[in-house]
């Protein structure tokens, strides 16, 4: 089955401790992308990946990292969490192959930052 | 850069009536649009978009969207709503590939 995965669901942490959220897809896709969503605000894109060993910042990357070291895997990294980052985070993913291409979203991970 | 706006953040109606949801962008070169669909505590999922031709888009359960470039506008629509169809829906403008832009949302809730 096509999908995307992202672990864990449900965090809580608290304020400057590091934590990763993990985001894997089995479609062989060039490019996959963060968003955060918050009430209000839609999704704001984080970061996003053409392929591997290539990223660039979306529009709200201040206090996130990502790597993509592997085609499947594209992780999302808090060095040092803060309140203001307390949001739903959504992984999705998408082939290059065409300019229209439609982006499959992972299920979500709920983090609350103390 | 493009941007989108998503006129209602809540949408209340009765099951079997019609729906519109409303949703404008800005841009300044050619647009792909796209609507997706949140149910609740999942992710998103592609409902239709607009590449090129027609501006009536049809997607999956019986929705539907017009693309109207003179009014920079892909409202979507369906002419009868079911409980199942309680969710948010995104507008999403892209120019640039996979570069995506959302509106705010827009919870759509329908009631019995």
């Amino acid at each position: 089955e096509a999908q995307v995965t992202q672990n864990p669901r449900y965090l809580i942490t608290v304020t400057g401790k590091k934590l990763t959220v993990t985001c894997s897809q089995n479609m062989n896709h060039e490019y996959m992308s963060w968003y955060r969503q918050d009430p209000g605000l839609g999704l704001r894109q984080i970061y996003y990946s053409m392929n591997v060993e290539v990223t660039d910042k979306g529009d709200v990357p201040e206090g996130y990292k990502v790597s993509r070291k592997e085609k499947r895997n594209f992780p999302l990294i808090l060095e040092s969490p803060s309140p203001n980052q307390t949001s739903l985070y959504f992984c999705a993913s998408s082939s290059l192959q065409g300019l229209q291409e439609t982006q499959y979203f992972g299920p979500g991970t709920r983090l609350l930052v103390l | 850069a493009q941007s989108v706006t998503q006129l209602d953040s809540q949408v209340p109606v009765f099951e079997e009536a019609p729906v519109e949801l409303r949703c404008n962008y800005s841009s300044s070169v050619s647009v792909y649009l796209f609507w997706y669909v949140q149910y609740p505590n999942q992710g998103l999922q592609l409902l239709l978009k607009y590449l090129s031709g027609s501006t009536l888009v049809k997607g999956i359960n019986g929705f539907e969207a017009e693309f109207n470039k003179s009014q920079t506008s892909f409202h979507l629509r369906k002419p009868s709503v079911h409980i199942s169809d309680t969710a948010e829906y995104f507008c999403a403008v892209s120019t640039s590939g996979s570069r995506l832009t959302f509106g705010e949302g827009t919870q759509l809730t329908v009631n019995p």
